[in-house]
């Protein structure tokens, strides 16, 4: 079945470091994906997306890239900021309108 | 425009009990969603809805769990009765695209 599997945490960086998130799925055809963010004690946000491959979705600094080849959607900042602190969530719908399949999140805390 | 809106907020209750909770999607979204978030995991479909009819009822524990779309605009999720494996956070989401847009969910402890 579908599925998406992403590195563990917690990760815990110096501000300005640079970011890495390793995403990868599992999915029949081509999926959407996407990284939805979840800061402390508010609601799931979408961050970025991409719905075909080769596809880089962007957003405030954050960049992924959809690789079919390797079926990853890896996420990256190059400079982080405390204000990134939150739990990141890599994520895929096969078409719209259907449900999305999260991962088990990961944990950043950026610290001064 | 208003996002999606959830009560409670949090919610106590002891094992064996009922527990109801509400939510209100962004004006004009057709498509409707349940999720469970347990601690430490990522958000689990329970539940999606299109309009007033249920698309995906795949993953809810039908012997407890009960959600219901009257009219195709607000939505009720029950649990009845409660067990411990059920404290979590509920999300509802909505949608009129691709892009679903989630309330701030409801926190379940049953103790």
């Amino acid at each position: 079945g579908n599925s998406v599997t992403q590195m563990e945490g917690p990760v815990t960086l110096s501000e300005e470091a640079f970011l890495t998130i390793n995403c990868t799925y599992t999915a029949t055809g081509y999926p959407s994906l996407f990284w939805y963010v979840q800061y402390p004690g508010e609601g799931l946000q979408l961050l970025l997306k991409a719905t075909k491959a080769d596809d880089k979705g962007s957003n405030k600094g954050f960049e992924a890239t959809y690789r079919k080849e390797t079926t990853s959607f890896h996420l990256e900042k190059g400079s982080v900021q405390v204000s990134d602190s939150a739990v990141y969530f890599c994520a895929l719908s096969r078409t719209s309108y259907d449900k999305v399949i999260f991962g088990p999140g990961t944990s950043l805390s950026v610290i001064p | 425009e208003a996002g999606v809106a959830q009560s409670p907020r949090y919610k106590i209750i002891e094992k064996r009990q009922s527990v109801a909770f509400w939510c209100n999607p962004i004006s004009g979204h057709a498509t409707l969603y349940w999720y469970q978030q347990i601690l430490g995991q990522g958000p689990k479909l329970l539940i999606q809805f299109q309009n007033n009819g249920v698309v995906d009822d795949s993953q809810l524990p039908k012997d407890r769990f009960s959600a219901e779309r009257l009219k195709g605009v607000d939505s009720t999720l029950k649990i009845q009765p409660a067990k411990l494996e059920d404290s979590a956070v509920y999300l509802c989401a909505s949608s009129l695209s691709d892009e679903q847009y989630f309330g701030p969910g409801t926190r379940l402890t049953v103790t």
